[in-house]
């Protein structure tokens, strides 16, 4: 069974500072992507990375696949109250279609 | 439509009681997930169907959960005999595939939430 642990669980900031949040899991991916969900809604898809050490960038939001593809950072730079909301990673196992979900991260942004 | 529905986007039945969830995918999409998501947890895969067929059914979690896709768009998710513990949101999302395996895209949808009572 594939797991991908999140971490941190919740993370309360204010305006203006940057955070990171980290996605690691002992098995190899052969994709991952991060999803924004808020309350009552689904998850919305915010980026698929593939290849290791890959690095893509949506605006303030900077993601990045491990070199193995076992893990995934994402990176907010100068966060806003917009951003606030439950992030979460899935991973597709090679041969899979089925995406692994982490627990998510909790994000809230203090204005 | 531009997203993928589902309906309802409530449901509270009675425990023992049968009830089935709807999704449209997106137009011209493929493939089609299901996944369920309980409080506090991230989503967790159910079922996958490649045009009309299941193609992976390995997260059904019992026999009294069973989908099927007709005419290979809209799918029913079907719940017999449900159980207080069946309660959780249960997501539909849909894919094109034209990415292949390596970053194929899911589009989820707003969810179900299905309370037993």
């Amino acid at each position: 069974t594939q797991l991908l642990e999140q971490s941190p669980q919740f993370l309360s900031i204010q305006e203006g500072e940057n955070l990171t949040v980290y996605c690691n899991s002992s098995s190899v991916f052969s994709s991952l992507q991060w999803y924004r969900q808020e309350p009552g809604e689904g998850p919305v898809l915010l980026v698929t990375v593939v290849t290791g050490g890959e690095v893509k960038k949506l605006k303030r939001l900077t993601f990045q696949f491990g070199d193995a593809r076992k893990d995934s950072s994402l990176h907010i730079t100068a966060a806003q109250p917009g951003d606030t909301g439950l992030y979460l990673c899935a991973g597709m196992g090679a041969g899979s279609y089925q995406l692994t979900f982490g627990k998510g991260t909790k994000l809230s942004v203090i204005p | 439509g531009a997203g993928v529905s589902q309906t309802p986007s409530n449901k509270v039945t009675e425990k023992g009681k049968y009830v089935e969830l709807r999704c449209d995918p997106i137009s011209g999409h493929t493939a089609l997930y299901w996944y369920r998501q309980s409080l506090g947890q991230g989503p967790e895969f159910l079922i996958y169907f490649q045009g009309t067929g299941a193609a992976d059914d390995s997260g059904l979690p019992n026999d009294r959960f069973f989908a099927v896709r007709p005419e290979g768009s809209v799918s029913t998710l079907k719940i017999q005999r449900t159980e207080r513990g069946d309660s959780a949101v249960y997501l539909c999302a849909s894919s094109s595939h034209s990415r292949g395996l390596a970053g194929d895209e899911q589009y989820f949808g707003p969810g179900t939430r299905l309370t037993v009572t």
